[in-house]
């Protein structure tokens, strides 16, 4: 299985809201990253975390709060976001460890901010 | 940090010809090397990869060629098909104990029937 599901596929939420964006992989990986997309742009890095650990913040602001409960699971919790933060918000995981490389993609999340 | 310029930004085929897309970086500490194929309403899929130790690699219909000294790689689709259309991304990895990447800005491939 070399999935990654991300769940909501869709999300609408007001400035004022609090929501959260959930993430999970069964394959084993030990890393597990966050990017942002805007529309005809690449992907940009937020967050990664290795072995459940923050390893990098790509100076997100605080608005965007990352979470891994455990290994397979990654969250990010959202509140007070601008209209300028709707894109589609992917889940990536890895295997993790100097040397892995191969990173597997969820479908992502596309949030409307409004 | 690590700049990757991609181009063409756009690029339509038709049908059965060969499709070339290139990206040069400039970190010479990148290491690795993943193009990604993305379909409308999904997320980025892993299509082929090179490492910094190899020159190139190839995938039956696809080959990427990396030339380590002039920093530039390259994305060769053979005999394409109309499911080939997509948006193609390069990028360049850096492990040091975390991996950082960059991605290129992405090139569209429309190819013809």
């Amino acid at each position: 299985d070399t999935e990654v599901t991300q769940t909501p596929k869709h999300l609408v939420m007001g400035m004022t809201n609090k929501k959260s964006l959930k993430c999970e992989q069964h394959m084993g990986h030990r890393a597990m990253y966050w990017y942002k997309q805007k529309a005809k742009k690449p992907p940009e890095l937020m967050f990664v975390y290795s072995y459940e650990k923050l390893s990098i913040n790509e100076s997100v602001p605080s608005r965007f709060s990352p979470e891994c409960p455990n290994s397979s699971l990654l969250n990010l919790h959202l509140h007070a976001l601008q209209p300028e933060d709707s894109a589609l918000y992917l889940c990536a995981s890895s295997q993790g460890g100097q040397g892995d490389y191969e990173q597997y993609f969820g479908p992502g999340t596309r949030l409307t901010v409004t | 940090g690590e700049n990757v310029e991609q181009h063409p930004s756009t690029l339509s085929v038709q049908e059965g010809d060969s499709a070339v897309i290139k990206c040069t970086y400039s970190d010479s500490a990148s290491n690795y090397f993943p193009w990604y194929k993305q379909e409308l309403g999904k997320g980025p899929q892993l299509i082929i990869d090179i490492r910094s130790n190899v020159g190139e690699k190839k995938d039956q219909r696809i080959a990427v060629t990396l030339n380590k000294t002039a920093k530039h790689f390259s994305l060769h689709i053979t005999e394409t098909q109309p499911e080939d259309s997509a948006v193609y991304f390069c990028a360049a990895y850096y492990s040091g104990g975390y991996q950082k990447v960059t991605f290129g800005i992405g090139t569209k491939l429309q190819v013809i029937p």
